[in-house]
């Protein structure tokens, strides 16, 4: 089965520090992994998803992620923080069901940006 | 296009009551999900559609019901609400839920409905 892990639930970054998200799935098959945002009191928006192909996926609002196989990682990155990223972030797998596939989120990360 | 909506955004409900969210679409997505969110847990899936008239069970199911009489629309039942019930419910679809390569597989999610159960 798949599943995902996100380290840390919170992290605290300075603005124009680089911002670093932690997530690691498990999948017994090829994933496909994806990034959420989620702002204060909204739903969830897409930043970027792997599927095949290039393993440096980039994203909206300067983020970018590397899908490592060896490591089982998916870690969200942008070098310089703003203020307008503080959020939730939301790793995720596609799962494969009886009746069609679905994601699998991961707890999520709190992103605080410091002024 | 309004993308994803979900009504009501906010109710508070005693013990025992019922209540009917709606999630409705106009992407002409074939799959719709309902998610619940609670502090510390992510997103857990409830109930899915994979074309009107068909449901299947999530993670979480129990307490819940779901119906799909319309493509865009999806319905979430509570029949007899329970404190454990409270939570932030998420509607999404996606146009494409099969196992091909290249696939969309994008969720849309709605801005969801925050219900409180006394």
């Amino acid at each position: 089965a798949q599943s995902v892990t996100q380290l840390g639930s919170h992290v605290s970054v300075s603005e124009g520090a680089l911002v670093l998200l932690r997530c690691n799935y498990s999948s017994s098959v090829p994933p496909y992994l994806f990034w959420y945002v989620q702002y204060p009191n909204q739903g969830l928006q897409l930043l970027l998803k792997y599927t095949t192909g290039a393993t440096l996926v980039k994203g909206i609002n300067g983020f970018e992620a590397e899908f490592k196989k060896s490591e089982t990682s998916f870690h969200l990155t942008k070098p310089s923080a703003h203020m307008s990223d503080a959020a939730e972030y939301f790793c995720a797998v596609r799962t494969y069901g009886k009746y069609g596939n679905k994601l699998v989120f991961g707890a999520g990360t709190i992103l605080r940006v410091k002024s | 296009n309004a993308g994803v909506t979900q009504t009501p955004k906010f109710r508070v409900l005693k013990t025992g009551q019922s209540m009917t969210l709606l999630c409705a679409q106009d992407m002409n997505h074939e799959y719709m999900y309902w998610y619940r969110q609670d502090p510390g847990m992510g997103l857990r899936l409830i109930h899915y559609s994979v074309g009107e008239g068909t449901t299947a069970k999530g993670e979480v199911p129990d307490g819940y019901n779901v119906s799909r009489l319309k493509k865009q629309n999806f319905l979430l039942g509570l029949e007899s609400a329970a404190p454990s019930q409270t939570s932030v419910y998420f509607c999404a679809s996606s146009y494409s839920n099969l196992k091909q390569i290249g696939d969309n597989n994008e969720q849309f999610f709605g801005p969801g409905t925050r219900l409180t159960v006394l």
